[in-house]
């Protein structure tokens, strides 16, 4: 089973900062990953898929990157709606979540 | 848009069928999903049903949970047996958008919780 080790578990940050999620893939997944933004008491909704291409309605303060087996997710200009759980998905091979990236307000 | 129900409280080795009805697309012409959520955790994948009938389970779920559709009413459904409590968890019903990314889950419904206890 392909593993998704994804870091930081969590990270504080103010407003108008630039954060970067980090997944790794236990073996090389090309450009299958997506990531996802979930707020408590809601589902998830897609952010970005195939690694680098942004889903429709997402704000562009929002991109993707990476191949192979190290991906990022990066949050230019963090605004207040931002604050919420960031997820890594591989569907290289079956599927498989990174365990989530907490982004709390500093 | 999904909407599922079904969930509740039941024992352990009880089961449980959850339901997903979808509005706006045919679940049968689209990758349809499980995913899976205990409380305060991460996401997990639990099932997946292709639009051609193939299926495909997380290992935990092998032999103890069916994914099936039925068109004429287009809804999902995940059929839960010899439920466990560490199955308790929000599930959710998403689409998977193939021209996308295969497994690009791009509609989630709003959960429904299923909770195994004595």
């Amino acid at each position: 089973d392909i593993q998704m080790t994804q870091s930081p578990s969590s990270l504080s940050a103010s407003v108008g900062d630039r954060v970067t999620i980090t997944c790794r893939a236990s073996q090389n997944i090309g450009s299958f990953v997506n990531w996802y933004q979930q707020k408590p008491g809601k589902g998830p909704q897609i952010l970005i898929y195939a690694a680098s291409s942004l889903q429709s309605g997402v704000p562009s303060r929002f991109s993707g990157g990476g191949s192979g087996t190290d991906f990022t997710l990066t949050i230019s200009n963090l605004q207040p709606e931002d604050f919420a759980t960031y997820y890594c998905q591989q569907t290289y091979s079956s599927r498989t979540f990174g365990q989530g990236t907490n982004v709390e307000i500093k | 848009q999904l909407r599922e129900s079904g969930g509740g409280l039941i024992q352990p080795g009880g089961s449980l069928r959850l339901s997903c009805a979808a509005s706006g697309f045919s679940i049968s012409n689209n990758y349809m999903s499980w995913v899976r959520q205990a409380p305060g955790k991460g996401l997990d994948w639990v099932s997946v049903l292709y639009s051609g009938g193939r299926t495909f389970y997380t290992d935990s779920v092998k032999g103890r949970f069916t994914i099936s559709r039925e068109e004429s009413t287009n809804t999902l459904f995940l059929q839960m047996d010899s439920l466990r409590v560490d199955d308790t968890a929000v599930y959710y019903c998403a689409r998977e958008n193939t021209a996308m990314l295969p497994g690009a889950l791009d509609i989630w419904g709003q959960g429904t919780m299923v909770t195994v206890s004595s």
